[in-house]
C-alpha cells in the first residue's frame, strides 16, 4: 500500500524567510503533484513532476522530485502572507491518475 | 484550461434523505473521474474511480450501496449519497482525467447532514 508522508504538518514562518516542505512516498513512482488548498476551497494545481530530477518553479515556490530517494520538496523563498494555505503532495502510483495524498502541510506566514 | 464543474457547491439535507452531486468536464471528455472525500483538517481520501459506461471501483471501506456513482457520459459523473447521516457530512471533491494526463479538480461540494 502506497504511503505518502509530508513533513512538517504545521509550519509557521515569518515573511521573508525560506523554508522547505518534504514529501516522502513508499513505492516507486515518477509522477508527483503539488496542490494548494485555501480554507473552504478545492485544490489548486501548483506543480506536476513527471521524471526523476524534475525541477519546476513558479514565483516564490520551487518543487523538485528525486524518484530514487522517493522524495519531493517544495521550497518557499522569501515567504509572503499570501502563501498561507495548506499544501498537499500527491503521488500517482499507477500512472492512471489515481492519486494518494499526503497529510497536508498547513502553512501560516506571519507579517 | 480544462474546467471541471461540480454542483452544488454546498447542500444541507436532513438525515435519511439522499443527495446527488454532479461533476462535469466542461471542455474536454474525461476518460476517468475520481471522487474524493475530505473531513475538516484532514487530507483527501479517494472514495471511488469511475469510467464511462462501466461500474465504479470503490476503495476499501467505502460502501458502494451508500455512495452510488454513475458515469453516464464522458463529461458527467454523479455521486449520490443515499440515506445520509450526520457522519457523512464532509467536503466531496471530484476530479477528471484524460488518460494519464494531469487531473483537473472540481470546486467541491460541502455536504451538511442535520
Amino acid at each position: 500500500e502506497l504511503k505518502v508522508e509530508q513533513n512538517p504538518l504545521f509550519l509557521s514562518m515569518q515573511e521573508g524567510k525560506n523554508y522547505t516542505i518534504y514529501c516522502n512516498y513508499s513505492t516507486t513512482s515518477d509522477r508527483l503533484y503539488w496542490y494548494r488548498q485555501d480554507p473552504g476551497k478545492s485544490l489548486e494545481s501548483l506543480f506536476v513532476l513527471l521524471s526523476n530530477g524534475a525541477v519546476k518553479q513558479e514565483g516564490r515556490l520551487m518543487a523538485s522530485l528525486d524518484t530514487k530517494a522517493r522524495l519531493s520538496t517544495l521550497h518557499i523563498t522569501a515567504a509572503v502572507h499570501d502563501l498561507s494555505a495548506t499544501y498537499f503532495c500527491a503521488v500517482d502510483e499507477t500512472s492512471g491518475s489515481r492519486l494518494t495524498f499526503g497529510e497536508g502541510t498547513q502553512l501560516t506566514v506571519n507579517p | 484550461g480544462a474546467v471541471v464543474s461540480q454542483h452544488p457547491s454546498w447542500v444541507i439535507c436532513k438525515s435519511g434523505t439522499s443527495v446527488k452531486i454532479e461533476c462535469r468536464s466542461l471542455d474536454f471528455q474525461a476518460t476517468t473521474m475520481f471522487w474524493y472525500r475530505q473531513f475538516p483538517k484532514q487530507s483527501l481520501m479517494l472514495m471511488a474511480t469511475s469510467n464511462e459506461g462501466s461500474k465504479a471501483t470503490y476503495e476499501q471501506g467505502v460502501e458502494k450501496d451508500k455512495f452510488l456513482i454513475n458515469h453516464a457520459s464522458l463529461t458527467l459523473s454523479t455521486l449520490t449519497v443515499t440515506s445520509a447521516h450526520p457522519e457523512d457530512s464532509s467536503f466531496y471533491i471530484c476530479s477528471a482525467a484524460i488518460g494519464s494526463s494531469p487531473l483537473h479538480f472540481g470546486n467541491g461540494t460541502r455536504l451538511t447532514v442535520t
